[in-house]
């Protein structure tokens, strides 16, 4: 089954920096989503993206849709140590879970 | 509170002894679904199911089973367990979507050891 490529795999920062990630596919997507993984626990939804184009917030992120609808972004203003964890994107062409296709994850550590 | 149920969290066995990771849905969800996590491989999809006694393989079906004989359960059955299914599991379920997003509601998790 095809995969999202994510990058990068990994990052460590200082706390109060920016983060920027990103995922990108080689088919398109009408929907994506961003999931972030605390550790020992599953993955929590962030934000979703319906529009190519779309720039959506919430709270300290920001993702954005591609226009290619071929990828997408996900940034994080000035971290904080509970940011640390795995963030995955994942892709949806046709609004139901089965077609839900995963990245391969950011592992994000956030030192003080 | 609404929740995705797995047990076990955590299991060590032994090649070929039949073991079964059981999940319930407090939501009702119609879909469920399973996925493995393996490091740099993200998150791939194993079965799932959108209604009772409807289920279909995903994108790494081999060497597992799955049952749906209730629409909160959704048991993931390894018949014969070997040390490449090693990884870490989570159950997850929705309600069947209309266009757009599909809210997946993710359990904590079972990471599973064969020897």
């Amino acid at each position: 089954g095809q995969q999202l490529n994510q990058s990068p795999q990994s990052m460590f920062i200082q706390e109060g920096e920016d983060v920027s990630m990103n995922c990108t596919s080689s088919s398109i997507f009408n929907t994506w989503l961003w999931y972030k993984q605390d550790p020992g626990e599953g993955p929590v939804l962030l934000i979703a993206l319906y529009k190519a184009g779309e720039l959506t917030s919430n709270g300290r992120l920001t993702a954005q849709f591609g226009i290619t609808r071929k990828d997408s972004f996900l940034n994080i203003s000035a971290s904080i140590p509970s940011d640390v964890g795995i963030y995955f994107c994942a892709g949806q062409l046709d609004g139901t879970a089965s077609k839900l296709t995963f990245g391969t994850g950011t592992r994000l550590q956030v030192t003080l | 509170e609404a929740q995705v149920t797995q047990n076990p969290r955590y299991l060590i066995t032994v090649t070929g002894k039949k073991l079964t990771v059981t999940c319930s849905q407090n939501m009702n969800h119609e879909y469920m679904s399973w996925y493995r996590q393996d490091p740099g491989l993200g998150l791939r999809q194993i079965y799932y199911s959108m209604n009772v006694e409807v289920t279909d393989k995903g994108d790494v079906p081999e060497g597992y089973k799955v049952s749906r004989k209730e629409k909160r359960n959704f048991p993931l059955i390894l018949e014969s367990p070997s040390p490449n299914q090693t990884s870490l599991y989570f159950c997850a379920s929705s309600i069947i979507p209309g266009p757009g997003a599909n809210v997946l509601t993710f359990g904590a998790g079972s990471r599973l050891t064969v020897l």
